[in-house]
C-alpha cells in the first residue's frame, strides 16, 4: 500500500506562470487536506476536500489559488500567476472516510520555487 | 478555535541526555493531540497521538508524550537523545470548528542533538 504520493517533488516556475501540484491519496482514502509551509514557518491549513467536493477552504487565499479532487485521479492544487511569495513547500495529507484527521498521513511535499 | 503553542523555537540537547519538546494547547471539548517530525527536505512523519486513555502515550522511535489536562500540555519526551533525532518537531491539534476536521499545527521546534 503506497503512501500519499505528491508530484512533482520540486517545481520551479517564473513569476506569472501557473503551478499545478498533484496529490494521490493512499488507497481507500477519500479525504484530502492541503497545507502550506513557508520558509522557517509551521504548516498552515489551506483546504479540505472529499471526492468531488470542497469541504473547507477557509485557509485558501481568495485569489489565484484553487483546488479540486475529482472522482477519478489525483487532487490538484492550482496556483495561477505565481508570485515570489508563493515559494513554499506544499504538503498533502489523506485520511479514510471514517477516521478523519486522526488517521491522516502526509506526503513528501512539493517544493515550489518562483523565480 | 483550537490552537497549540510551541514556546521554544529551538531545543539543544547533548546526545544521551533526556529531551523534552514543549507543547500547550487550547481547545474546547476533548482534545485530539498529535506530534509529527520533519527531517530536512522531507515530509511529515507521524510520531504519536493522544485521543483518550492513558496520559502517557508511546510512539515511534522511542518517543513518548504526556498529556496533562490541568496544565493543558502535551510535551514530547525521550529518555536518551540521538544525533539522528535532530529535526523539526510539530505539535498539532484536531480542529472541529465549522463541523469539519482538520489539523492545526504549532510553529514547530527545531531539535538539535549534539554529539
Amino acid at each position: 500500500n503506497a503512501g500519499v504520493m505528491q508530484n512533482p517533488r520540486h517545481l520551479v516556475r517564473r513569476r506569472g506562470q501557473e503551478a499545478r501540484l498533484r496529490c494521490s491519496p493512499m488507497k481507500g482514502h477519500s479525504h484530502v487536506y492541503w497545507y502550506r509551509q513557508l520558509p522557517e514557518e509551521g504548516l498552515k491549513f489551506m483546504v479540505y476536500l472529499q471526492k468531488e467536493n470542497i469541504i473547507d477552504e477557509s485557509g485558501m487565499p481568495k485569489e489565484r489559488f484553487s483546488a479540486e479532487f475529482p472522482k477519478e485521479g489525483p487532487s490538484i492544487l492550482r496556483i495561477q500567476q505565481v508570485v515570489r511569495g508563493d515559494s513554499a513547500a506544499y504538503f498533502c495529507a489523506s485520511s479514510p472516510p471514517d477516521r478523519g484527521v486522526a488517521e491522516a498521513f502526509f506526503g513528501q511535499g512539493t517544493r515550489l520555487t518562483v523565480v | 478555535a483550537q490552537s497549540v503553542a510551541q514556546p521554544e523555537d529551538q531545543v539543544n540537547v547533548a546526545e544521551g541526555n533526556p529531551l523534552t519538546v514543549k507543547c500547550t494547547y487550547s481547545v474546547s471539548g476533548n482534545p485530539y493531540l498529535f506530534w509529527y517530525v520533519q527531517y530536512p527536505n522531507r515530509g511529515l512523519q507521524f510520531l504519536l497521538k493522544y485521543i483518550t486513555g492513558d496520559n502517557l502515550v508511546k510512539g515511534s522511535y522511542g518517543f513518548e508524550a504526556e498529556f496533562n489536562k490541568s496544565q493543558t500540555s502535551f510535551h514530547l519526551k525521550k529518555p536518551s537523545a540521538l544525533v539522528s533525532d535532530s529535526a523539526l518537531y510539530f505539535c498539532a491539534v484536531r480542529d472541529t470548528s465549522g463541523g469539519y476536521n482538520k489539523l492545526i499545527f504549532g510553529a514547530g521546534t527545531r531539535l538539535a542533538v549534539h554529539p
